[in-house]
């Protein structure tokens, strides 16, 4: 149990076009999901805070506007990309807390490169 | 703000050999959770175990334990009999307040493992 699938798992987009990433949770139900960027080598860094039904809350220094997130299930989050440039190109991790429960649980990555 | 040091960058362990990995944290609360996550090379984070802060008994899965000091801030981990499958990067992680709440895991910058054959 406690699977995170996300979906695309590697994607290439042009410079100016906008990227989507879905996120869900196969097996249980999430109030609360959150989205991460890796740089190579490096920790993961926090983007976002998601929770069913509102608005997500981003973390100093993410662009709102660029990084937009839709908790629109208990099961689905997505993240978009808008307007991409190649300092957009990273590893994207999302991951999801199980209602009532203290784990998180992580999708397997989507890694997207701008050219 | 809570923090989460991991001071070994990389560690080495022998296969079937034990190796710890150490961990501290710094907060002032008192209801919190810990959790070691496994990152393989193909980057899928892995929840290797977790450690309520109540409890006083160090959790154990399997292979890995841990060795909780709570006045000591420290959460390290301990994997026995280390397999070839255990290389990868291990995170520790911080999360404070109660199961309901949202926020978000705070990690350690992570230490490398390698195994050798």
């Amino acid at each position: 149990g406690a699977v995170v699938s996300q979906h695309p798992s590697w994607v290439i987009c042009k410079s100016g076009t906008s990227v989507k990433i879905e996120c869900r949770s196969l097996d249980f139900q999430a109030t609360t999901m959150f989205w991460y960027r890796q740089f190579p080598k490096q920790s993961l860094m926090l983007m976002a805070t998601s929770n069913e039904g509102s608005k997500a809350t981003y973390e100093q220094g993410v662009e709102k506007d660029k990084f937009l997130i839709n908790h629109a299930s208990l099961t689905l989050s997505t993240l978009t990309v808008t307007s991409a440039h190649p300092e957009d190109s990273s590893f994207y991790i999302c991951s999801a807390r199980p209602s009532g429960r203290g784990e998180q649980y992580f999708g397997p990555g989507t890694r997207l490169t701008v050219t | 703000a809570q923090t989460v040091t991991q001071s070994q960058p990389e560690m080495s362990v022998q296969e079937a050999e034990t190796v710890t990995l150490s961990c501290t944290y710094d907060t002032s609360e008192s209801d919190y959770y810990l959790f070691w996550y496994k990152q393989p090379p193909s980057r899928q984070m892995i929840l290797v175990i977790r450690q309520e802060a109540y409890k006083q008994q160090n959790a154990t899965e399997n292979r890995f334990s841990v060795n909780f000091q709570k006045a000591a801030k420290s959460f390290s981990l301990k994997i026995s009999d280390s397999q070839l499958g255990d290389a990868a990067m291990y995170f520790c992680a911080y999360r404070s307040g109660p199961n309901s709440g949202n926020t978000p895991l705070v990690f350690g910058k992570g230490t490398r493992l390698s195994v050798i054959a």
